[in-house]
């Protein structure tokens, strides 16, 4: 079946720096889906992208779909201490199902 | 999000019960799924449906029961729980195909 992989798993950072996550699907995938969850909270949708190459930016964050609609990256600039959390990529491929990567856990060094 | 509520929160109960997790959503929303998140696995489909009355499994079904009589509900069941079912489940829901979704805030299993 479909499988999602995001790298790293953990990211530390300090305050201030840049940092990006990779999420990589073993299919091609009609949109791929950012979602954050703080901890103790639940997922919260962040972004959705479609299109071959896409480049979507949210203030600090800039997202990214591959040319080949199988892998996409999580930009973040100067990283500030409300970045910390969970930042999961999900895939959809043919069918109704969102298949989640492991996320990247985000843990911010004052 | 105010408009997709789990209950209970937090549930504790003994191996072997049944316990039924409750989602609710005021949306509307044609598609509801379960999820389990357990660290080092993510967010794992456990089922979801459609529209009501159609339900489908996901990618971790086993020891785990749904329905959907009505739109806007869908109870998980454990029909005889297991220590390794302990996790937290969430429930989800979205409009239609390609479109964001809405995250419970989820329940916090343990099993005795």
């Amino acid at each position: 079946g479909q499988q999602v992989m995001q790298i790293p798993q953990y990211q530390h950072v300090q305050e201030g720096e840049d940092f990006t996550t990779y999420c990589n699907s073993s299919t091609t995938l009609s949109n791929i889906q950012w979602y954050k969850q703080r901890p103790g909270g639940h997922p919260v949708f962040l972004i959705q992208l479609v299109k071959s190459g896409e480049v979507k930016k949210q203030k600090r964050l800039t997202f990214q779909f591959g040319e080949a609609k199988k892998n996409s990256s999580l930009h973040i600039t100067a990283t500030q201490t409300t970045d910390v959390g969970t930042y999961f990529c999900a895939g959809q491929a043919a069918g109704n199902k969102l298949t989640f990567g492991g996320g990247t856990r985000v843990l911010v060094k004052p | 999000d105010a408009g997709i509520t789990q209950s209970p929160r937090y549930k504790i109960t003994e191996t072997g019960r049944q316990v039924t997790l409750m989602c609710h959503q005021t949306w509307s929303h044609s598609y509801m799924f379960w999820y389990r998140q357990d660290l080092g696995h993510g967010l794992r489909l456990i089922y979801y449906s459609a529209a009501a009355d159609i339900t489908d499994k996901g990618e971790v079904p086993d020891g785990y029961v749904v329905s959907r009589s009505k739109t806007e509900n869908f109870p998980l069941t454990l029909e005889s729980a297991t220590r390794s079912q302990t996790s937290v489940y969430f429930c989800a829901s979205r409009t239609g195909y390609n479109q964001p979704q809405h995250f419970g805030d989820g329940t916090r299993l343990s099993i005795l």
